[in-house]
């Protein structure tokens, strides 16, 4: 089954409002990242999280290694945040990244 | 600001040739990466490579093989493609292990096998 379960797996916001991704992993976590993979491919590194918080403008991700998951928030969503985030967990153990099953987001104008 | 580069963008081709893409990053590190994401986007790791080690994901057929002559460079080369080859190819680099520093992405290479 899938070790690192995004959800939702597709969301459409209106502009302006905000929303909240969710990463969940059934394997032991030291590290999270979270990308944006824009409509013509390439994937953009937006946080490298220890256990914690980090907050980039609009965007804010959270890290709790104990319960197993982590968080995005995209607060006063705009079209440019439309695209696939993937949120990837890293284990300084076995050094493996393994990728989610991503959230596919439409920011409607 | 790209620092992976991927050539080609695309690439077309027939079943059973042989086909080669590139890699190369700019930012200093010591660890490459091929992905694979499918059509369904899910993202599996190929290899990692550093100057000392190669590690390669034990689904990979032996089709698949990376070639690499610096550390800048990864290059990846499918000696005889088969339809399920098509997906997006990802290059990656990290300075150390990927599972305790950011990953780069480049463009990515799409692939279609006629």
């Amino acid at each position: 089954g899938d070790k690192v379960k995004q959800s939702p797996s597709a969301l459409s916001l209106q502009e302006g409002t905000n929303s909240a991704l969710r990463c969940n992993f059934s394997i032991a976590a030291t590290t999270v990242q979270w990308f944006l993979q824009n409509p013509r491919g390439s994937l953009m590194n937006l946080f490298y999280l220890v256990p914690g918080t980090k907050e980039n403008g609009r965007l804010k991700s959270a890290f709790d290694s104990k319960e197993s998951y982590s968080t995005l928030h995209i607060r006063d969503a705009q079209l440019e945040d439309s695209g696939t985030y993937f949120c990837a967990a890293g284990s300084s153990n076995t050094n493996k990244v393994v990728f989610g099953t991503g959230t596919r987001l439409q920011v409607l104008p | 600001e790209t620092a992976v580069f991927q050539t080609p963008n695309y690439h077309v081709t027939q079943v059973g040739n042989e086909v080669s893409f590139n890699c190369k990053q700019t930012l200093g590190h010591d660890t490459m990466y091929w992905y694979k994401q499918d059509s369904k986007k899910l993202l599996k790791i190929m290899f990692s490579y550093n100057n000392k080690q190669l590690i390669v994901n034990e689904t990979v057929p032996r089709r698949f093989s990376p070639q690499s002559s610096d550390k800048a460079h990864l290059n990846l080369r499918i000696k005889s493609v088969e339809p399920e080859d098509s997906a997006v190819y990802l290059c990656a680099s990290s300075q150390g292990g990927g599972a305790t520093n950011t990953l780069y992405f480049g463009a990515g290479t799409r692939l279609s096998v006629l």
